[in-house]
């Protein structure tokens, strides 16, 4: 099974400052025959399921906020917030739909200093 | 608009049965494969089956294998998930989600459904 060790657990950070979390795969998401990385983030927000937020890595979700950015290859992800705004307090996931099992990272807590 | 609605969440003892259900509504159903993720109270996602678009193939996690059944309804929109011998440890919210494309299930998901909390206790 791929292993998804996210990082930190739990981050404040103050309203306009940046936010940055993330995400180590113990394999390479990379398929080389399309040179794609297999690899989302996901925010929930309590009481909520997960919304997709990024995916194949960097690409944006459509309706995503463009302070939301993904970036990394291989097994070496993160997730960049630019300007922290209220209602982006939430836990953020990292997950890999490399192999199955499907797995994700255990999540970050993001929270307004 | 998509929309994905579970139902048949409930309280049951261990070693009971439960089937969950998701209605699919707003994309061709039958074109998706389809997946049940489930959350622990207080925890983390964890992945448990996906099914093909058109329901020949079927994988699952470990933690709930030959316990668990996948299966759909790609005539009335339907996917389902069969609980048979529930632990404790099976007590979640279970959230269907739907993947970008169709074809293969190998994707991030684009679609959940607001999910239904499962409680295994005598």
């Amino acid at each position: 099974d791929i292993v998804m060790t996210q990082s930190p657990d739990s981050l404040a950070v103050s309203l306009g400052e940046r936010a940055t979390i993330n995400c180590k795969s113990s394999q390479s998401l990379l398929y080389s025959s399309n040179n794609k990385n297999y690899f989302a983030w996901y925010q929930q927000k309590p009481g909520q399921p997960p919304k997709l937020l990024i995916y194949w890595a960097s690409t944006r979700e459509s309706g995503v906020p463009d302070r939301f950015s993904g970036s990394g290859s291989g097994t070496d992800f993160t997730l960049t917030i630019s300007s922290l705004q209220a209602e982006d307090v939430a836990v953020y996931y990292c997950h890999q739909y490399y192999s199955l099992p499907l797995t994700f990272g255990g999540g970050t807590k993001v929270e307004i200093k | 608009q998509v929309q994905l609605v579970e139902f048949g969440g409930g309280v049951v003892q261990p070693g009971r049965s439960l089937r969950l259900s998701c209605a699919a509504s707003g994309f061709t159903f039958s074109s998706y494969g389809m997946h049940w993720v489930r959350q622990a109270p207080g925890k983390g996602l964890e992945w448990v089956a996906v099914i093909s678009h058109d329901g020949s193939n079927k994988e699952y996690a470990d933690s709930v294998k030959g316990r668990f059944a996948i299966s759909r309804d790609n005539s009335n929109n339907m996917l389902y998930l069969q609980m048979n011998s529930l632990r404790a440890e099976d007590t979640a919210v279970y959230y269907c989600a739907k993947v970008p494309y169709s074809g293969s299930y190998m994707y991030n998901f684009d679609y959940w459904g607001q999910g239904t909390l499962v409680t295994v206790s005598s």
